[in-house]
């Protein structure tokens, strides 16, 4: 167990509809990475949070945005989706903000009809 | 040319084995080196994290790395049903400030 907590751990629905994404860092670390992972494309980076500021974006959709509250948890929300958006979402913190060391939480799986 | 480049697989070994595990990479910024393991249905989490050329071991792994050759591979000594799991490699550099991963490579262990 990393300490990373996500949820939901499923999430179905339709085209069109937008969901929310919840991530808990672990205790004490101040960075949040969200990541994509897809049978086609692999991992891919989308966007990390460094103590409530957007410190390095990646390939993240325009119709996908996110944040990083006060109390350090960090919301991913995808709106407009589409049958590809389908895909396991990870989150990932660490302490520093440098991204060398990450650790991840179990996923949400998303599948969009 | 991808920047990361890793050994499709899947794997599919007897109990015992050595197993070999491979990424090449091309960019020369990065700075660090590191492999996931992540089992089905799971995240991925760190098994080794390097920054030299050279072998680092831990237990039944070993992570070399050749940064003249851009070569980085991990080795199971011994695998177990337990090592079934997707392999990651992944690259940070603080000129991009993210992990770029590999593809992975799917390993199943046989009794």
């Amino acid at each position: 167990d990393s300490g990373v907590t996500q949820t939901p751990k499923h999430l179905i629905t339709a085209t069109g509809q937008r969901v929310t994404l919840r991530c808990s860092p672990r205790s004490g670390d101040l960075s949040v990475y969200w990541y994509q992972q897809s049978l086609d494309q692999g991992l891919q980076f989308l966007i990390q949070y460094y103590n409530g500021e957007e410190r390095a974006k990646g390939n993240i959709l325009e119709r996908f945005s996110a944040q990083q509250f006060p109390d350090l948890h960090s919301e991913l929300n995808l709106s407009s989706l589409e049958l590809g958006d389908s895909a396991l979402y990870f989150c990932a913190s660490n302490f520093y903000g440098a991204s060398d060391t990450q650790y991840f939480g179990p996923g949400t799986r998303l599948t969009v009809l | 040319q991808k920047e990361v480049e890793q050994d499709p697989g899947p794997l599919s070994v007897p109990e015992g084995a050595i197993v070999s595990l491979n990424c090449t990479y091309s960019n020369s910024a990065f700075q660090y080196f590191m492999w996931y393991r992540q089992y089905s249905r799971k995240g991925p989490e760190l098994l080794m994290y390097t920054y030299s050329s050279g072998n680092k071991e831990d237990g039944r792994f070993t992570a070399q790395v050749d940064k003249s050759s851009k070569y980085i591979s991990l080795f199971i000594r011994d695998s177990q049903p337990s090592d079934s799991a997707t392999y990651l490699c992944a690259f940070w550099s603080g000129g991009y400030n993210k992990l770029i991963f590999g593809a992975g490579t799917r390993l199943a262990v046989h009794p």
